[in-house]
């Protein structure tokens, strides 16, 4: 099974600073294969970044993806207060096809 | 707007089986793929299985034995069934579309339900 490893599980930040958030994975996973999502109390997931880098539909531009291998990295170049939240990195491939890191809660400093 | 909404009961007994439904508007129900995820409370995101619209299934291993997962494209509806449950299926369930380009990736969810698993 792959292991997704977030880090740190917390962050704290403060408005206007850059996040670096870290997904490690157990096995090498295709960089077309990993996603990452912003989760709020009391909401669903919501999807930012899915193929490592291809922003979804409605993300702005200060959030981005990279990486490729083991190792993904969720940057939001300027912290909004909406951003503050918990982040979950997501990968598709073999079994299971489908596995959530267990987050990363950036809060405000 | 595609929206999803689950409904089914907010409390099970053990042993018994959770039952859940999703209802999906606004949008086509072909061409993706419909999962049920799980989040036990303050702890993270588990997977648990998907339904194609042509009815193919895929299960979470660690689940598979008590996981059923079925669709009515009839009604733009798709169930979750699973047996034999202890407190430690208690979660808020949520269904969620999946599109694929290369991976399955989740861009619309329900707003999720809670259920509690006790006698």
């Amino acid at each position: 099974d792959i292991v997704l490893t977030q880090s740190p599980g917390t962050l704290s930040l403060s408005p206007g600073e850059r996040a670096t958030l870290s997904c490690r994975a157990s096995q090498s996973v295709s960089s077309s294969y990993l996603a990452w999502y912003q989760q709020k109390p009391g909401q669903a997931p919501r999807l930012l970044i899915y193929g490592a880098s291809s922003r979804a539909t409605g993300i702005p531009d200060r959030f981005s993806g990279s990486g490729s291998g083991t190792d993904f990295t969720l940057t939001i170049s300027r912290l909004e207060p909406e951003d503050f939240a918990v982040y979950y990195c997501q990968q598709y491939g073999s079994s299971p096809p489908i596995t959530f890191g267990q987050g990363t809660r950036l809060e405000i400093k | 707007q595609v929206q999803l909404q689950e409904s089914g009961p907010g409390l099970v007994k053990p042993s018994e089986t959770l039952s859940l439904t999703c209802t999906v508007s606004g949008g086509s129900f072909s061409s993706y793929y419909w999962n049920w995820i799980r989040q036990p409370p303050g702890k993270g995101l588990e997977w648990i299985g998907y339904i194609h619209y042509s009815g193919t299934t895929m299960y979470n291993p660690s689940l598979k034995s008590r996981v059923t997962i079925s669709v009515d494209t009839s009604k733009n509806q798709f169930s979750l069934s699973l047996s034999s449950v202890t407190a430690a299926d208690t979660a808020v369930y949520y269904c969620a579309r999946g599109f694929t380009i290369f991976g399955i990736w989740f861009d619309y969810w329900g707003q999720g339900t809670l259920v509690t698993v006790s006698s």
